[in-house]
């Protein structure tokens, strides 16, 4: 079966430092991998998402990237976090576009 | 602009009742829509799906109508349980060429015992 690991599962950083977390999947090859962000009381919004190695499409202009650097590994980094960077990060794959989603049990982030 | 609206006011219900959660949108011609559950400080996980040319789908105690006409989904938990309470969100994809779900705010059902 599949299984979608995220890490870490809580993150206190200072603005201005750096971000790296970190997605893995097992159990299956070629997923599309996808990034959110969900703000306290607000829908999931799409930050990235890659349909394979080495292929990012970014969704919202901001200070953050993504790498794929493996078929099943998702990178989400910042070089410098700012306040407004603060929520619940959740990493996701699906077979296809429009199958369904599979998420991890996300980060939260908070930025001090 | 494309709108997906879902309650934001909490459902309560009492146990054994039909929770009815309800999903509509505006400018959007979905090829599909899904439904998730999400727990607090955990992430969403995926219970149906429903495509443009098909009415309902049903999965044990859950029910999903798809209303193109109307532009609404509804999302129906039978003989409802304690255990149901949790966050509820709709996600609509295939719309303007994207098959990326975009997903609503959610809405809360709170079942009580």
């Amino acid at each position: 079966s599949q299984t979608i690991h995220q890490w870490p599962a809580t993150l206190v950083q200072p603005v201005g430092s750096p971000l790296s977390l970190e997605c893995t999947v097992e159990g299956t090859s070629n997923p599309n991998l996808y990034w959110y962000r969900q703000a306290a009381g607000r829908g999931l919004q799409l930050l990235f998402y890659s349909v394979g190695i080495g292929q990012i499409s970014s969704e919202v202009p901001q200070n953050l990237s993504a790498s794929r650097p493996q078929d099943r590994q998702f990178i989400l980094s910042s070089k410098k976090l700012l306040l407004s960077d603060s929520g619940f990060y959740l990493c996701a794959w699906s077979r296809e576009g429009n199958q369904p989603q599979h998420f991890g049990d996300g980060t939260r982030l908070s930025i001090l | 602009s494309q709108k997906i609206e879902q309650n934001s006011e909490a459902l309560n219900i009492q146990e054994g009742k039909t929770a009815t959660l309800t999903c509509n949108y505006t400018n959007y011609s979905p090829a599909y829509l899904q439904w998730y559950r999400q727990d607090p400080g955990r992430g969403p996980v995926f219970l149906l799906l429903i495509r443009e040319n098909e009415k309902e789908k049903r999965k044990e105690r859950l029910k999903v109508t798809f209303d193109t006409t109307l532009k609404q989904s509804l999302f129906h938990i039978t003989a409802s349980q304690p255990a149901d309470s949790a966050t509820y969100l709709c996600a609509l994809g295939g719309s303007g060429g994207s098959y990326i779900p975009t997903f609503g705010r959610g809405t809360s059902l709170i079942v009580h015992p």
